[in-house]
């Protein structure tokens, strides 16, 4: 059975410090792996994916990685700004299917 | 860029009642999906569509949900007779399919509250 795991539940920190979100997951046979953002009372943004084949993939100031043998993705954010303020999920498909599994997430919050 | 967009934001039942949660999906994605989030819980997968018809369903999703495609436009997800755990944020979502790999792309939700 495919678990998600994100740490830390729950990150605090000043504005221009680089990041790391850690995203964990129990079986290894995946497709890919979605990063989202949530901001409160919303829907959730598409922010990365990462396919099974690739070991990163960038977007502005966003890196994702992935190491599939060892069941984990961490996402990179560069120079945070207040705006980064949200919750992040990472979430993978079960084999064969469109059935996302998602973490629990963790909550930023970037302080000016 | 084009959206998925949900309606209404925010729905207020009386437990027992049916609600409808309404999706208007991505026009040229083909792969709809209805997922949730109980407040302070993780987002769950409720049911798949595709072509007509579902085509996964998760243990939640009992005979007590359904959805449909009425038109060529709008995606509905129907609760016949709520219960208060139904209480959360329903969120639509759609991919363009093709591969595995086509991302999701969510609405903001509809917050359902039943009382």
């Amino acid at each position: 059975k495919q678990e998600v795991t994100q740490i830390p539940a729950a990150l605090s920190v000043p504005e221009g410090e680089n990041l790391v979100l850690n995203c964990s997951f129990t079986d290894s046979a995946i497709y890919n792996l979605q990063w989202f953002r949530q901001d409160p009372g919303k829907g959730l943004t598409s922010l990365l994916l990462i396919q099974s084949s690739q070991r990163e993939q960038t977007s502005g100031r966003l890196n994702a990685s992935l190491d599939k043998s060892s069941g984990r993705s961490t996402l990179y954010i560069a120079a945070s700004q207040p705006g980064d303020s949200a919750t992040y999920l990472c979430a993978v498909p079960l084999p064969g299917t469109y059935k996302y599994i998602f973490g629990t997430g963790t909550r930023l919050k970037v302080l000016a | 860029e084009p959206e998925v967009t949900q309606t209404p934001s925010h729905q207020v039942t009386q437990m027992g009642q049916e609600v409808i949660l309404r999706c208007v999906p991505i026009s040229n994605h083909l792969y709809f999906y209805w997922y949730r989030q109980i407040l302070g819980q993780k987002v769950e997968f409720l049911v798949s569509f595709y072509n007509n018809e579902i085509s996964e369903k998760s243990e939640i999703f009992d005979d007590q949900f359904s959805v449909e495609r009425p038109d060529g436009s709008n995606f509905t997800l129907k609760i016949r007779s709520t219960k208060l755990e139904d209480s959360a944020m329903y969120f639509c979502a759609s991919t363009h399919g093709g591969s595995y790999n086509s991302p999701l792309h969510f609405g903001n939700g509809t917050r359902l509250t039943v009382t």
